[in-house]
């Protein structure tokens, strides 16, 4: 049970154009989904958390017009990277939890997406 | 705030060794301590959870402890297979409503045949 799917897996794009990053529960409800940002060999960093039907909450430092956050339902959350730019190339990866977020909650994490901005 | 302070990498050792990855941490409160697994160009797995103090953590021949007197979640495992190469992230969840995931940085194990 608990699993996260995420999608596409890997994307390739052009300068300038956006990119939208799916992610879903598939078997319960995520009440809180957060999405992170992996550079190579380093740790996740987080960069918003979103409820169900909120507005997002971005970490400091993460541009929230570049990073638009939607959480439309309680089993999907999109991120769309807007006007992307090279420095944008990342692996992006999201998770989802049952509660509001912290207070011992176990997160469950998607295979992540890697993308690629020429 | 909240941290995790994880051993430097990376760690290599040979099949069948025993591996030891230490995990420490600073925390209010009562945090739930987890470890994950990030196998190469994949996301993260939940490898094991421990929720209270002395509570032990176990998957996959894995386990840890959670040490609330030295703050500490120490990784184990008896006799490390190859498949077992990966990232290790130790993380803490907090005892409040709306903190957030910390993340150690991770530590890179390599087991070779």
């Amino acid at each position: 049970g608990a699993v996260v799917s995420q999608h596409p897996s890997r994307v390739i794009c052009k300068s300038g154009t956006s990119v939208k990053i799916e992610c879903r529960s598939l078997d319960f409800q995520a009440t809180t989904m957060f999405w992170y940002r992996q550079f190579p060999k380093q740790s996740l960093m987080l960069m918003a958390t979103s409820n169900e039907g909120s507005k997002a909450t971005y970490e400091q430092g993460v541009e929230k017009d570049k990073f638009l956050i939607n959480h439309a339902s309680l089993t999907l959350s999109t991120l769309t990277v807007t006007s992307a730019h090279p420095e944008d190339s990342s692996f992006y990866i999201c998770s989802a939890s049952l509660g509001l977020g912290g207070y011992q909650e176990t997160q469950y994490f998607g295979p992540g997406t890697r993308l690629l901005v020429l | 705030g909240d941290s995790v302070t994880q051993m430097e990498g990376p760690v290599t050792l040979s099949e069948e060794a025993f591996l030891t990855i230490n995990c420490t941490y600073t925390a209010t409160g009562y945090p739930s301590l987890f470890w994950y697994v990030q196998y190469p160009g994949e996301g993260l797995q939940l490898l094991l959870k421990a929720t209270k103090a002395d509570d032990k953590g176990s998957n996959k021949g894995f386990e840890a402890t959670y040490r609330k007197e030295t703050t500490s979640f120490h990784l184990e495992k008896g006799s490390v297979q190859v498949s077992d190469s990966a990232v290790y992230f130790c993380a803490l969840s907090g005892d409040n409503y709306g903190q957030n995931f910390v993340f150690g940085p991770g530590t890179r194990l390599s087991v070779l045949p």
